[in-house]
Order: structure tokens, then sequence, then C-alpha cells
């Protein structure tokens, strides 16, 4: 069974900082797709990056980056320059690209942005 | 706008009161799911469909319903509802290729007293 961990309940950075929040993963597949989305405090979940287990090169969408680590099976967020806009919860989340499209995910990392 | 839209956003109810939680999506997925957050728990899904009329059990099944009768729609039914299933719920919908992303409506905070 697939199962997502991210052991930094919460975190405290300076603005304009870069930050990384750390998500590893467990799955005996070996295709499958990596996501990280953020939910500030109104709930919502907003999609930042995508991560192909098969894509050779890290995802990058604007200030966000995913450190892809296969053999560790690690799939790190990076958020380079950080604003007060960046407090919110991030969650990390997998699914398989076989069967049913079911995403996965951590518990959640509360990040607080401190000017 | 391409939107998953949720009604109601709030709900307060008691024990055993039926209810539906409605999904409705404008970007013409076949793919739709539905999922509860708890704190510590991130989130987890209950039942998601692949398309029309096809629905499946996800991780957390007990206690709720669901139908697709048609593409845009995917309501969430709870029968009788109990104080457990006070949670945070998201409806979802993606285009069926398995590398697309899943896009969430704003949620439904549901309290069941």
């Amino acid at each position: 069974a697939q199962k997502i961990t991210q052991t930094q309940p919460g975190m405290f950075v300076q603005e304009k900082e870069a930050v990384t929040l750390d998500c590893t993963y467990d799955t005996s597949d070996q295709s499958y797709g990596l996501f990280w989305y953020k939910q500030p405090s109104s709930g919502e979940m907003i999609f930042l990056i995508y991560q192909g287990s098969y894509d050779e090169q890290n995802a990058t969408e604007g200030r966000y980056s995913l450190n892809f680590q296969k053999a560790r099976k690690s799939a790190n967020l990076v958020i380079s320059a950080s604003q007060l806009g960046d407090s919110a919860m991030y969650f990390c989340a997998m699914n398989l690209l076989q069967g049913a499209q079911k995403l996965v995910f951590g518990q959640g990392t509360r990040l607080t942005i401190n000017p | 706008e391409a939107q998953v839209t949720q009604n109601p956003r709030y709900l307060i109810t008691v024990t055993g009161k039926k209810l539906t939680v409605t999904c409705s999506q404008n970007m013409n997925h076949e793919y739709m799911s539905w999922y509860r957050q708890d704190p510590g728990l991130g989130l987890r899904q209950i039942y998601y469909s692949m398309n029309v009329e096809v629905t499946d059990k996800g991780d957390v099944p007990e206690g709720y319903k669901v139908s697709r009768k048609e593409k845009r729609n995917f309501p969430l039914i709870l029968e009788s509802p109990s104080p457990n299933q006070t949670s945070l719920y998201f409806c979802a919908s993606k285009e069926r290729d398995v590398t697309d992303t899943q896009y969430f409506g704003p949620g439904t905070r549901l309290t069941v007293l």
C-alpha cells in the first residue's frame, strides 16, 4: 500500500528565506505521481507542483521546486524567497499510475512565515 | 471559470438526519472523488468515480453513499450521520489521464451533534 510521511508538523521561517518541506513516500510500484498542495487558512486546496516517477528533471513552478530523489523515496518541496502569503498547511500526496487514481496524502506541515 | 463547487459550505446537523452534500464541476472531467480531512490524518478518500454510473470505494467508505448519474455531478450522501463523521469534506475532479492534477472544491465543513 502507498504511504506518505511528512515528519515536520510545523515550521517557522523568516520572510525571504528559502524553506524545504520534507516528504517521503513508500510504494512498491514503479509508476506513480507526486503532488504538493497548499491549504491556506481559508481552507481550499491549491495545487502547487507535480512530479512523475519517470521524470528525470526535478519539477519547477515559479518559486516552487520539487527535490525528487527516487532512490531515497523522497519528494521535498522547496520554496525560494518565502513570502508572508506562503503561510499555510502543505500536503504531499501521491497516486499510482495504474488502477484507481486515488491520491494518498501525508499528514501535512504547517508553515509559518515570520516578517 | 473552471471550478468545482460544493454545497453547502457549512452544515450543522444532528445524529441520524439524512443529508446530501452536492458537488458539481464544469470542466467535463471524467474522474471525480470525495475526501475527508481530519486533523493529523491528512485527506482520505471516501469514494471515487471514473465515469458516469461507475463508482467505487476509497479508503473510508463506511457510512457514505455516492451516485454519478451525470458527468458533472457527484453528490455525497450520509444516510444516518454520526458524530464521527464530523469533518471537512472535499470533492475533487480531474481528467482521465493518470498524470492529471486533481482540482478540489472549496470544502464543506460538517458538524454532526
